[in-house]
């Protein structure tokens, strides 16, 4: 069962303009919310995270935010770069000091960020 | 700062081969490592982790296994592999410090 789902496989948007990233999660559970970057053949960066205390974190050019009461969540970046070509997972883990430190991934969103 | 290597980089094996790939974290003492695997069009799955050394908890059954031998170590083992093991698979290490987690370069595994 997919506790955290990216229901969009591609996105794609013009340079400098606003990338949209969206997140929807299943586990009222979950508080805490991370952002990967990952390029072919390389293993995933993080990008940015949220704590559900929180409803908006920024850093940059990224932005998340996070809509508790319908568990989701969304990363915004702007303005858009060709570099930040990639694809984005979204992934929540329940309790963020855990000694465990479980995450739950979704399937990702490939970002396509043209001239 | 953390690192974390993984190797090799990509591997071919046959079905019915053995397996053995190797994670080792350095810039940290005591973290939690983690085995994923990002087969064709899916998202991360995990695969393994552990808290200390011997200690292995599997989140999916599978003919694969882990072992962390030393603290700083986790390996992924298989006795026979199978067509459906091919993916990329990604060693993962929390950084206690920000209780990040953090990812190594990833081995290709392509079983033929």
């Amino acid at each position: 069962d997919q506790q955290v789902k990216q229901n969009s496989p591609s996105l794609s948007v013009q340079e400098g303009r606003i990338s949209i990233l969206n997140c929807d999660y299943t586990n009222s559970m979950f508080d805490y919310f991370l952002w990967y970057k990952k390029y072919p053949a390389e293993g995933p960066t993080f990008l940015i995270s949220i704590s559900s205390i929180k409803d908006k974190n920024e850093d940059g050019r990224f932005t998340v935010f996070l809509n508790k009461s319908a568990k989701h969540l969304s990363l915004h970046i702007v303005p858009s770069q060709p570099g930040d070509s990639a694809v984005y997972f979204c992934a929540a883990s329940v309790g963020r000091g855990s000694t465990l430190g479980r995450l739950y991934f979704g399937r990702g969103t490939q970002l396509t960020v043209w001239p | 700062s953390q690192t974390i290597h993984q190797w090799p980089a990509t591997l071919v094996q046959p079905v019915g081969s053995p397996l053995s790939l190797e994670c080792t974290v350095e810039g940290t003492s005591n973290p939690n490592l983690y085995w994923y695997r990002q087969a064709a069009g899916r998202g991360l799955q995990l695969l393994f982790y552990s808290v200390g050394i011997g200690q292995i908890s599997s989140e999916v059954p599978q003919n694969l296994s882990a072992s962390r031998p030393q603290d700083r170590q986790f390996i992924l083992s298989s006795k026979k592999l199978l067509l459906s093991d091919s993916g990329f698979y990604l060693c993962a290490s929390l950084f206690r410090e920000n209780y990040e987690q953090y990812f190594g370069p990833g081995t290709r595994l392509t079983v033929t």
